[in-house]
């Protein structure tokens, strides 16, 4: 079957750094992204790993083990901005459904001063 | 450069009313997307459509809905008789192309509140 974990809840302080993880488990594997959702507002992208390792993108960083079915969202440097869902989503491998992407019900981060 | 439209933002229907949910794609998008969201959870797909064809509605109930992305105009997403259980956030997606790593940019939704 599908699935995508994540973290419900997560909170830090403002200037520190926190890991989102996400694990998976779907038919098969074309890609992982990362969408950042503020409170009633759309998805916007974040970033997408394909290959194993570590894509960095100023402070947000994210990791990807396919082997392992894992991935992480790295931010450093939290501002209070950054409060807000973070959500994970796989597209699938099989040929049928090419175009899906499987989403994570989201990381809800809070920011402390 | 818009991004993705939809219109309205926010819509209100009693039960046994239609809704009519409207989405604009990017410039030299032809790849449309339809999600619903309800609170606390995550994106569910309901619907994949290029212009003029459906190419995947595997996540979109089969009585009731419909959708379709004409060669000209929005693509419209149309819940008939709608019921309390399809209140929810309605997101529509556009991409350029399906191919592997294509982001998906999101429009602002569309909230349907059913009375």
């Amino acid at each position: 079957g599908q699935n995508i974990d994540q973290p419900t809840e997560m909170t830090a302080t403002e200037g520190a750094i926190v890991q989102i993880n996400c694990t998976y488990q779907t038919s098969g594997f074309n890609g992982l992204f990362w969408y950042q959702q503020h409170a009633g507002e759309a998805p916007t992208f974040l970033s997408y790993n394909v290959l194993d390792g570590l894509e960095e993108k100023g402070r947000f960083s994210s990791f990807l083990s396919r082997s392992k079915g894992y991935s992480y969202l790295l931010l450093k440097e939290l501002q209070m901005k950054d409060s807000a869902s973070y959500l994970c989503a796989v597209r699938e491998g099989r040929l049928d459904s090419n175009y899906q992407l499987i989403w994570g019900a989201g990381t809800k981060l809070i920011i402390k001063p | 450069n818009a991004g993705v439209m939809q219109n309205p933002r926010h819509l209100v229907r009693r039960r046994g009313q239609e809704a009519r949910l409207r989405c604009s794609p990017m410039k030299g998008h032809s790849h449309v997307y339809w999600y619903r969201q309800l609170p606390e959870e995550g994106l569910k797909f309901m619907v994949y459509l290029q212009k003029e064809n459906i190419i995947d509605e595997s996540g979109m109930p089969k009585e009731r809905f419909s959708a379709e992305f004409p060669k000209e105009g929005p693509s419209i997403l149309r819940i008939q008789q709608v019921v309390r259980g399809d209140s929810a956030a309605y997101f529509c997606a556009s991409s350029p192309s399906s191919g592997f790593g294509e982001t998906q940019y999101f429009g602002p939704g569309t909230r349907l509140l059913v009375l």
